[in-house]
């Protein structure tokens, strides 16, 4: 699988919006993108994915640039329950079917 | 409950004793995923079931480690003559397609420390 490249740590203030950036200079037409978060003492937890299109679910919102080499996950107005490690994962639709998790970016909330 | 189970929540064991930790996936679901997750690291693959067999077990680490999942449901990581190098929280994720697009569901993994 590609390989994404993330900041290891963001600082946000409570109620204000989140851009979480990722690069994937390396992605293939058949990679989709993955958001998984971790909370503290709790395995990952889907966030949302995406293939070309910018996508929005209840949780959060995906960003995909043009050349689809960098996405972004937007969290609209982020609480204290948002504080997580953010993984953004490149997973092939076919053949293997693991994720394969970097180091994410620990993110804080600030209140 | 609706999610991924997996027992025991915590784990302490000897140098050199036998673990078996089990997973128990949503019902229904047709892939099973083994992550093993070193502190302050991510989770690492370990091995990935599709149904009962298993597809990719690339990541174990040795042959002290190995899983099952004899009827395609129930799943156990079983590992022998256990190294302090072990020591980690173990994963379990089930998705209900086979595809590579389908969600992960994750359990709250178990905790090994061996002393």
């Amino acid at each position: 699988d590609a390989k994404t490249t993330q900041p290891n740590s963001m600082e946000s203030n409570e109620e204000e919006p989140v851009h979480l950036p990722c690069n994937h200079s390396t992605i293939s037409g058949t990679d989709y993108i993955h958001w998984y978060r971790q909370l503290p003492s709790q395995g990952p937890e889907y966030v949302i994915h995406g293939l070309t299109s910018n996508v929005n679910n209840r949780m959060a919102s995906l960003a995909i640039a043009e050349d689809r080499k960098s996405s972004t996950l937007i969290l609209h107005r982020a609480t204290l329950r948002d504080a997580a490690v953010y993984y953004c994962i490149l997973r092939r639709v076919s053949g293997n079917e693991k994720l394969t998790f970097g180091t994410g970016t620990r993110l804080t909330i600030i209140p | 409950g609706a999610g991924v189970s997996q027992s025991p929540r915590y784990k302490v064991a000897k140098r050199g004793q036998d673990v078996a930790l089990r997973c128990d996936p949503i019902s229904g679901h047709v892939s099973l995923f083994w992550y093993q997750q070193a502190l302050g690291q991510g989770p690492e693959f370990l091995t990935y079931f599709q149904n009962e067999a298993q597809l990719d077990k690339s990541g174990l680490p040795s042959d002290r480690f190995f899983a099952e999942r004899p009827e395609g449901s129930v799943s156990t990581l079983k590992i022998q003559r256990t190294q302090q190098e072990d020591s980690a929280v173990y994963l379990c994720a089930s998705s209900l397609a086979a595809l590579g697009t389908g969600e992960l569901f994750f359990g709250e993994g178990s905790r090994l420390t061996v002393l």
